[in-house]
């Protein structure tokens, strides 16, 4: 089982509607990164949270460290918001590296 | 201009080449990292470094080595390529944070193929 788990792995929607991506992971963790790549593949930090919530603009983070369970919600979606939203996380034990999810790739039509 | 530079952008080359991908950064960061992303897997880290005296080894280190030759400067290079080193490459950069932990920069990728 891998330490970080997202889903879903390929989510689809119409321009407009409320998105969410899950993260769960297995360890114990001292911070939570949510991360964008786009389809020419650059990746962009979008928040890296260790509590509560976080919002920028259309996207909010959220994470409960007690379920070992963090989301990533996009309100209004734009076809501009498909790429693959990756999910990563700093244990607090263990070598200084982050573990990576396997990404959800999405695809918001017009 | 980039706060985070990769060169090549795209390299192709045959099995046994050296091979030598270079990172920059301007963003003043003391953290540096290389990873490799592979289709369906998640990125892997392959090196670190938390200044220009300490590099670490990161969970994917075999076949490869890494120069810090500066502040700002971090180079992966594969002595001797092979296909499976096929992959798309990421140096990224960080601060050291409040908390030890802070977001983590990236470079624009490096795709490496491997005949």
């Amino acid at each position: 089982k891998n330490e970080v788990e997202q889903s879903p792995q390929n989510l689809t929607a119409q321009e407009g509607e409320f998105i969410t991506i899950n993260c769960s992971y297995s360890v114990g963790i001292s911070a939570l990164h949510w991360l964008q790549q786009h389809p020419g593949g650059g990746i962009v930090s979008l928040f890296m949270l260790s509590s509560g919530k976080k919002k920028h603009g259309r996207l909010i983070a959220t994470i409960n460290i007690q379920e070992k369970h963090s989301s990533l919600h996009i309100t209004a979606s734009h076809p501009r918001d498909s790429a693959v939203y990756i999910c990563a996380v700093k244990e607090v034990r263990g070598a200084q590296k982050l573990v990576f999810g396997q990404g959800t790739r999405l695809t918001i039509n017009p | 201009d980039a706060d985070v530079t990769q060169t090549p952008r795209n390299r192709i080359t045959k099995t046994g080449k050296r091979i030598m991908l270079e990172c920059s950064q301007t963003k003043g960061h003391d953290r540096m990292y290389w990873y490799r992303q592979d289709p369906g897997l998640g990125l892997r880290l392959i090196y670190y470094s938390f200044d220009v005296k300490d590099i670490n080894k990161g969970e994917i280190s075999d076949g490869y080595s890494v120069s810090r030759q500066a502040q700002a400067k971090f180079s992966l290079s594969l002595e001797s390529a092979i296909p499976n080193q096929t992959a798309l490459y990421f140096c990224a950069t960080s601060d050291r944070g409040a908390s030890g932990e802070a977001e983590q920069f990236f470079g624009p990728g490096t795709r490496l193929t491997v005949l």
